[in-house]
């Protein structure tokens, strides 16, 4: 079965600090890998996702995240952040054929000016 | 375009009470999902309807928990007799069914059960 950690349930960043919020996938063939992020009393919006080629991705609002399969990790990063990005982050992971995805408990980031 | 609406917004109930959850999907997207989230707890999967396939129900807690999705479109999730642990925020999500792992979610709907 397929599982998804984010060992990090609160991250503070400064404005205009870089970001990384971390996450680790279990799965045995190569996963299928998303980020979602939910703002306050939002539903959830995808970030971007991996699918197979290039292990660095690009998303919306100036995330990326790079697929490590040797470190079975996602990382979503980025180099500036604003405060608009004060949200709450969720890994999740899918298969091809496998129309479950399963999430993790999601990293709640904090912006301070 | 419109995207995915779930009313109500909130729902309090008292225990014991039926409630009914709805989710319009988006126009065209076959596939639909219910999660419940809880309080510092990830997404949890609860039922998945693809097309005119038979629902996996699998995530389902328990048999108080059912879910129908009409003419492929609206969908229903009904709670019975329903316990305080039941309080939580539920999300419904749909996708196209050749790009099923892109979901577009909904608000949610938060059940707080008294």
């Amino acid at each position: 079965a397929q599982s998804v950690t984010q060992p990090d349930i609160h991250i503070t960043v400064s404005e205009g600090a870089s970001l990384e919020l971390r996450c680790n996938y279990s799965y045995g063939a190569t996963p299928y890998l998303f980020w979602y992020v939910q703002s306050p009393g939002q539903g959830l919006q995808l970030l971007l996702k991996y699918f197979s080629g290039d292990t660095l991705v690009q998303g919306i609002k100036g995330f990326e995240a790079e697929f490590k399969r040797s470190q079975s990790s996602f990382n979503l990063r980025k180099p500036s952040v604003h405060w608009s990005d004060a949200a709450e982050y969720f890994c999740a992971v899918g298969a091809k054929g496998y129309q479950k995805v399963t999430f993790g408990t999601g990293t709640k980031l904090q912006v301070i000016p | 375009g419109a995207g995915v609406s779930q009313s109500p917004s909130n729902k309090v109930t008292e225990k014991g009470k039926d409630v009914e959850l709805r989710c319009d999907p988006i126009s065209g997207h076959t596939a639909l999902y219910w999660y419940r989230q809880s309080l510092g707890q990830g997404l949890e999967f609860l039922i998945y309807f693809q097309g005119n396939s038979a629902p996996d129900k699998s995530g389902l807690p328990s048999d108080r928990f059912s879910a129908e999705r009409t003419g492929g479109s609206v969908s229903t999730l009904t709670i019975q007799r329903t316990q305080q642990e039941d309080s939580a925020v539920y999300l419904c999500a749909s996708s196209l069914a050749r790009q099923s792992y892109e979901q577009y979610f909904g608000p949610g709907t938060r059940l707080t059960v008294t």
